[in-house]
């Protein structure tokens, strides 16, 4: 299986921060790798597919970048809405696999 | 809008089975994959089974295969997962997951989530 390995697993930041999480696969899996976002008692959201393109809907403050085996999800501007959980999952080969999530606190 | 709604979740003892249910509507259903993704309390996300648009396919994680059971009704809209042995560790939220059409695999849209619990 695909090792999804994030970091940090916590991140303090503020209002108007620029913030960077980082992602690392065990092997290369091209750009097959995307985010969401998770907030306790809401279904999680959609924010990033093939690294770097934003669905519909999603802010412009998002954005991500890499390939091959590292990858990172930038929010600038953070926004209060935007404290909540990211996780990325690489989409590469089954079984799918997520990281283990970063934390996005005040 | 695309509606997933969950279902079927409850309290079981270990080795007891279950019926997950997900009801669709807001897009053709048939017409994409559909996946079932847990997360145990105060875990991650785990990818747990898939199915192409025409039930034909399947596919399982290694920690559920031989025990749970992915199936849909395209007339009624509905995926469903049959949950049988249930162990302790398959205590978690199930979510049903779409598969967005944008080529390699993406959750675009989830349900709210159905929390099973094996307890005895």
């Amino acid at each position: 299986d695909i090792q999804m390995t994030q970091s940090p697993s916590t991140l303090s930041a503020s209002v108007g921060d620029r913030v960077t999480i980082t992602c690392r696969a065990s092997q290369t899996i091209s750009t097959f790798l995307n985010w969401y976002q998770l907030k306790s008692g809401k279904a999680p959201k959609f924010l990033i597919y093939d690294t770097s393109t934003l669905p519909s809907g999603v802010p412009s403050r998002f954005s991500g970048s890499g390939s091959g085996t590292d990858f990172t999800l930038t929010i600038t501007n953070l926004q209060p809405e935007d404290f909540a959980t990211y996780y990325c999952q690489q989409s590469y080969h089954t079984p799918y696999t997520f990281g283990q999530g970063t934390k996005v606190e005040i | 809008e695309v509606q997933l709604v969950e279902s079927g979740g409850d309290l079981v003892q270990p080795g007891g089975s279950l019926r997950l249910s997900c009801a669709a509507s807001g897009f053709t259903f048939s017409s994409h994959w559909m996946h079932w993704v847990r997360q145990a309390p105060g875990k991650g996300l785990e990818w747990v089974s898939r199915m192409n648009g025409d039930g034909k396919r399947e596919t399982y994680a290694d920690s559920v295969r031989g025990r749970f059971t992915i199936s849909r009704d395209n007339a009624k809209n509905k995926l469903y997962l049959q949950i049988n042995s249930l162990r302790a560790e398959d205590t978690a939220v199930y979510y049903c997951v779409r598969d967005a059409l944008v080529g390699r695999t993406a959750f675009d849209n989830w349900g709210q989530g159905t929390l099973v619990t094996v307890s005895s």
